[in-house]
């Protein structure tokens, strides 16, 4: 596509429940990273794939994350049996092989009460 | 200490005033700086990449990098009210893979 595209753009959810949050990057780009941004912060690294393998998997906060991307494109992140401070915008950038520059979506805003 | 540090604001200046945003960060072996602008409730776009030390210049913005001093700054001449955002620093490591690691952002308001 055009952009990097991400779904939901908004999500409610209660303590507990499970999440998922999809990136579709743009076409072409092999490089995928998904970052946290909590209200007034700055970004969180949470994981980067280099086409369907994630050499780096440090930022992931806890085991109730956990991502995959499939077919070198698209990729779901998936948070597990919520909690409050899970409350962020998760934002999704891809880049060309690794480039120097991302490209950021427009962000899933996930609120669990 | 955090990795990458920025002065979380607001920075404010009037119209046509040159703003300056300044980031230092504590690993020695990043070898490429980037500044982010990020409008309230929009995601981050890249506005400058910088990998050597000295001046870049684009238009009414240069950065400026140290490396000596772990130090690079962003400066906008000729202020417009449209550059009121967050502006984000990044820094990516050598051997980190193209993970960027991002400073919790300056806020910058430009009054007219």
């Amino acid at each position: 596509g055009a952009g990097v595209s991400q779904s939901p753009s908004n999500k409610v959810t209660e303590k507990g429940k499970d999440v998922e949050l999809r990136c579709d990057p743009i076409s072409g780009h092999t490089a995928l990273y998904w970052y946290r941004q909590s209200l007034g912060q700055g970004l969180e690294f949470l994981i980067y794939f280099q086409g369907n393998s994630a050499p780096d998997k440090s930022g992931l906060p806890s085991d109730r994350f956990s991502a995959e991307r499939t077919g070198g494109s698209v990729s779901t992140l998936t948070i597990q049996r919520t909690q409050q401070e899970d409350s962020a915008v998760y934002l999704c950038a891809s880049s060309f092989n690794g480039a120097n520059v991302l490209t950021f979506g427009a962000g899933s805003r996930l609120t669990v009460l | 200490q955090k990795e990458v540090e920025q002065n979380s604001g607001p920075l404010s200046v009037p119209e046509g005033a040159i703003a300056s945003l300044n980031c230092t960060y504590s690993d020695r072996g990043s070898q490429s700086f980037f500044w982010y602008r990020q409008y309230s409730g929009k995601s981050p776009e890249l506005i400058m990449s910088i990998y050597s030390n000295g001046d870049k210049e684009d238009g009414r913005f240069t950065a400026q990098l140290n490396k000596a001093s772990q130090y690079v700054s962003l400066l906008i001449r000729d202020s417009q009210p449209s550059d009121s955002a967050t502006y984000l620093c990044a820094v990516r490591r050598d051997n980190a893979g193209n993970m960027l690691t991002f400073g919790g952002g300056t806020r910058l308001m430009v009054k007219p």
